[in-house]
């Protein structure tokens, strides 16, 4: 157990819905990270917050919105679904967000039908 | 842009050593990760090298070449449990984030 939490851990919605995935991080961690991961795309980095600002954006779509809160817990936004949407989504912690040490949590899996 | 590429499948019987090859191409390093993950599961840490070398932690090892761009993932003593996904990362800049390879799938045979 990481001690990062994740809700849902399933999610079934249809094209065109929106949905929000949460996490939230290790005790005392000020960084999270958001992965998206899919059969043919491996682990990708959508995007990376710091003790409540964005720090880092990977590729994610525009459709794709996230935000950390004052009390560190992160949101994942994700809107206008599509099919290619279905993946396990992670999130990530770290005390700093500099270190290559990153501790994830059981990820939401989402399918779109 | 930031690129790794790592065998796709290994296999090998209990008892054997395994080396798992991770070549990058970065603008920026800052060191080499690896992650190992069971169908299914998160992703969890398993060792990190920042300079040229040798760094071992128990039955795992890893290396890093940095002039070559080059690293590797030894696994001694194989063990079924060990059968997973293993990742290679890179960390191109200060800040946090990972660049994934895609992974190399291990299975071990009894």
């Amino acid at each position: 157990d990481s001690g990062v939490t994740q809700t849902p851990k399933h999610l079934i919605t249809a094209t065109g819905q929106r949905v929000t995935l949460r996490c939230s991080p290790r005790s005392g961690d000020l960084s999270v990270y958001w992965y998206q991961q899919s059969l043919d795309q491996g682990l990708q980095f959508l995007i990376q917050y710091y003790n409540g600002e964005e720090r880092a954006k990977g590729n994610i779509l525009e459709r794709f919105s996230a935000q950390q809160f004052p009390d560190l817990h992160s949101e994942l936004n994700l809107s206008s679904l599509e099919l290619g949407d279905s993946a396990l989504y992670f999130c990530a912690s770290n005390q700093r967000g500099g270190g290559n040490e990153q501790f994830f949590g059981p990820g939401t899996r989402l399918t779109v039908l | 842009g930031q690129s790794l590429e790592q065998p796709s499948e290994v296999t090998a019987v209990e008892g054997a050593i395994v080396q798992i090859n991770c070549t990058y191409q970065t603008s920026g390093f800052y060191g080499l990760s690896w992650y190992q993950q069971h169908d299914g599961g998160a992703p969890t840490f398993l060792s990190y090298n920042a300079l040229d070398g040798l760094e071992e932690t128990g039955r795992f090892s890893s290396f890093l070449s940095r002039s070559d761009s080059y690293g590797y993932l030894l696994l001694q003593e194989l063990q079924m449990k060990d059968s997973a996904s293993y990742f290679c990362a890179v960390r191109g800049s200060t800040l946090g984030r990972l660049y994934f390879g895609r992974g190399t799938q291990l299975t071990v045979w009894p």
